[in-house]
């Protein structure tokens, strides 16, 4: 079946600029989770869905980070007046279910590549 | 909150020979350690993970081992192939929550 999508995957801004990050999940995966990697490191947390709730969101770097999930799964990560710091690979990851006694693998997306000029 | 360190930054090995990737952990209450191989410009891929309440686990030439009193856990690749050169991730996690990542290892299998 179709894994975790996520589009663009590359995007251009210019310092300022505000930028919308789309994620797909697998459907039916109720956790949703967005990482930031950037280059030459591990993924950091950056913000958990369980459904349409938000979580977690104690990584989000500033306030200029914001995520929303509506209806429960598309996401869309949004960074406002985007600055060369935030020049990363944004990837995404769904997981079956939570609550549960044991945790569920994430599958990740493919990632977008942000390069803020 | 956790902290995952992971040792060694950067590994060579020779083409069937093994190689060794140690990680430690800091919060005790951490459960399910999962470990990501990355290729360059691609997703991060579940290659094997454990849960708190095994000791050891092995899927063919990959096998992991965790000391939870030690909060150590670590990586056994044997009888390495070109296509495991790619960067590896140790990780760390509560339930089904966020997954605290370490620094990853680049490893090279020379031929």
């Amino acid at each position: 079946g179709a894994g975790v999508s996520q589009s663009p995957r590359y995007k251009v801004a210019k310092r300022g600029q505000d930028v919308a990050l789309r994620c797909d999940p697998i459907s039916g995966h109720v956790s949703l989770f967005w990482y930031q990697q950037a280059l030459g490191q591990g993924p950091e947390f950056l913000t958990y869905f369980q459904n349409e709730a938000q979580l977690d969101k104690s990584g989000l770097p500033s306030d200029r980070f914001f995520a929303e999930r509506p209806e429960g799964s598309v996401s869309t990560l949004k960074i406002q007046r985007t600055q060369q710091e935030d020049s990363a690979v944004y990837l995404c990851a769904s997981s079956l279910a939570s609550g549960r006694s044991r945790p569920y693998e994430q599958y990740f997306g493919p990632g977008t590549r942000l390069t803020v000029t | 909150g956790e902290n995952v360190e992971q040792h060694p930054s950067t590994l060579s090995v020779q083409e069937g020979d093994s190689a060794v990737i140690k990680c430690t952990y800091s919060d005790s209450a951490s459960n399910y350690f999962p470990w990501y191989k990355q290729e360059l410009g691609k997703r991060p891929q579940l290659i094997i993970d454990i849960r708190s309440n095994v000791g050891e686990k092995k899927d063919q030439r990959i096998a992991v081992t965790l000391n939870k009193t030690a909060k150590h856990f670590s990586l056994h690749i044997t009888e390495t192939q070109p296509e495991d050169s790619a960067v590896y991730f140790c990780a760390a996690s509560q339930r089904d929550d966020k997954i605290i990542f370490g620094k990853g290892t680049r490893l090279h299998i020379l031929p």
